[in-house]
């Protein structure tokens, strides 16, 4: 059964730092492309970042510089380290897979989130 | 990078109506187009892919299609369960976007 679960959110102060894990089980991350979305309170969804197999990154604008997606295929777990956080990068986190092996790109299995609150 | 829009925002409807939600594409996109359901407090489900192509596990109600800039998701009987947010998305390239999402709610 594929699962994602995630950790690592919390309560951090502005400039401050966290680093997110997205573990998984019953499929290979570096076999799949990862993804991170985030969803602040009352607001839509957000596309943040994307790790494809061959390690080839992608970042939204507003986090271009600042976040920074990893992973670990001996753990099976994607990383999202997130430097000079703002107030504005409170949300709750998901991450996701988009399977590489398909004819399409779509996220079919989500984590249940974690949340960030970013605050003085 | 590729810009989603959706109408409408939101929208108020009766168990057992036909319910229609447009998605639109800043450029092409071909068939790069996936469809979300999210209830409160929940994370996102796939409800179909590549424009068309419904899930495994996904009510036969749930439809799409399009193709190029325009799209539609389309549920023929709306259930009680179906009361969420709809996000239409783009894989054609990253940055990978979302539209605004639509709300559906009960008239």
């Amino acid at each position: 059964e594929v699962q994602l679960v995630e950790s690592g959110g919390g309560l951090v102060q502005p400039g401050g730092s966290l680093r997110l894990s997205c573990a998984a089980s019953g499929f290979a991350v570096s076999s799949n492309f990862m993804t991170w979305v985030r969803q602040a309170p009352g607001k839509g969804l957000e596309w943040v970042s994307l790790i494809y197999s061959h390690s080839t990154t992608y970042y939204a604008d507003s986090v271009r510089g600042r976040f920074s997606i990893s992973r670990d295929n001996s753990k099976n777990t994607v990383y999202l380290q997130m430097d000079s956080l703002r107030i504005e990068d409170s949300a709750v986190y998901y991450c996701a897979r988009e399977p590489a092996a398909a004819s399409a790109y779509y996220f079919d299995h989500w984590g249940q989130g974690t949340l960030v609150t970013v605050s003085s | 990078d590729i810009q989603m829009t959706q109408s409408p925002s939101s929208l108020s409807a009766s168990v057992g109506d036909r319910v229609t939600i447009t998605c639109r594409a800043s450029q092409n996109i071909n068939n790069y187009l996936n469809w979300y359901q999210q209830k409160p407090g929940k994370a996102p489900k796939l409800l179909i892919y590549a424009a068309s192509s419904l899930h495994s596990g996904v009510p036969s109600t749930f439809s799409g299609s399009g193709s190029g800039t325009d799209f539609t998701l389309t549920i023929s009987s709306l259930q009680p369960e179906d009361f969420a947010t709809y996000y239409c998305q783009q894989s054609y390239s990253a940055p990978r976007t979302f539209g605004p999402g639509t709300k559906v709610e009960i008239k």
